[in-house]
């Protein structure tokens, strides 16, 4: 299952609202993912089963979709959310998307 | 105390072989299914494999099908990598993560740090 992630980069202010979009080849039901990526650090998990939060994160964002259309929104962009953002779809063959860049304005 | 260490990487020649390892601890082991992903240098994530939490179960990426093999020990709480004819490709952080469904379920969804791994004549 190929995920396509959109746009590639996002270039957006602090207080801006951010929609990164992920696409699937096929329907992988809810079984997504997404995780965010700063420079030189491991990913961390901020949502699973399409919409629901990971543990500690906050609440400016949230997930949606189902099937083969997801979306991850940061509702006001705080500093420390510039960074890359990946899709997954975790079935028995796992998949990532290429990511999204966002990237300060 | 991090739940999660990758050991095992460094330079090995094209061809050779690697035995990546990830040792857990603070959480309860058994119950996760067991991933590993790699990301090559200025690249994107790239999963590897899935090991079962009972280690029933195993998958690969077709990338490497055939030349590495995951397994883990419960009772010492460690996954591990097998990693044989190795080529340059190959070449990228490799970090150990626990399933999302497993996650949802039991709470751990931190990842490892990573462990490099360069492949290289």
């Amino acid at each position: 299952i190929v995920l396509t992630q959109s746009p590639g980069t996002l270039s957006l202010s602090p207080g801006e609202r951010a929609t990164l979009s992920c696409r699937a080849s096929q329907s992988v039901d809810d079984y997504v993912a997404w995780y965010q990526q700063t420079s030189g650090q491991a990913p961390r998990l901020l949502i699973y089963g399409a919409s629901s939060r990971a543990t500690g994160i906050p609440d400016r964002f949230s997930g949606s979709g189902s099937g083969t259309d997801f979306t991850l929104t940061i509702s006001r962009l705080e500093p420390e959310d510039f960074a890359v953002y990946y899709c997954q779809q975790y079935g028995p063959s796992p998949t990532f998307g290429q990511g999204t860049r966002v990237e300060i304005k | 105390q991090v739940p999660l260490v990758e050991s095992g990487g460094g330079v090995v020649q094209p061809g050779r072989s690697l035995r990546l390892s990830c040792a857990a601890s603070g959480f309860t082991f058994r119950n996760y299914g067991m991933h590993w992903v790699r990301q090559a240098p200025g690249k994107g994530l790239e999963w590897v494999a899935l090991v079962y939490h009972d280690g029933s179960k195993k998958y690969y990426a077709d990338s490497v099908k055939g030349r590495f093999s995951i397994s883990r020990d419960n009772s010492q709480n460690t996954l591990y990598l097998e990693m044989n004819s190795l080529r340059t490709e190959d070449t990228a952080v490799y970090y150990c993560a626990p399933d999302p469904i497993s996650s949802r379920v039991y709470g751990m969804q931190a990842w490892g740090r990573g462990t490099t791994v360069i492949v290289s004549s």
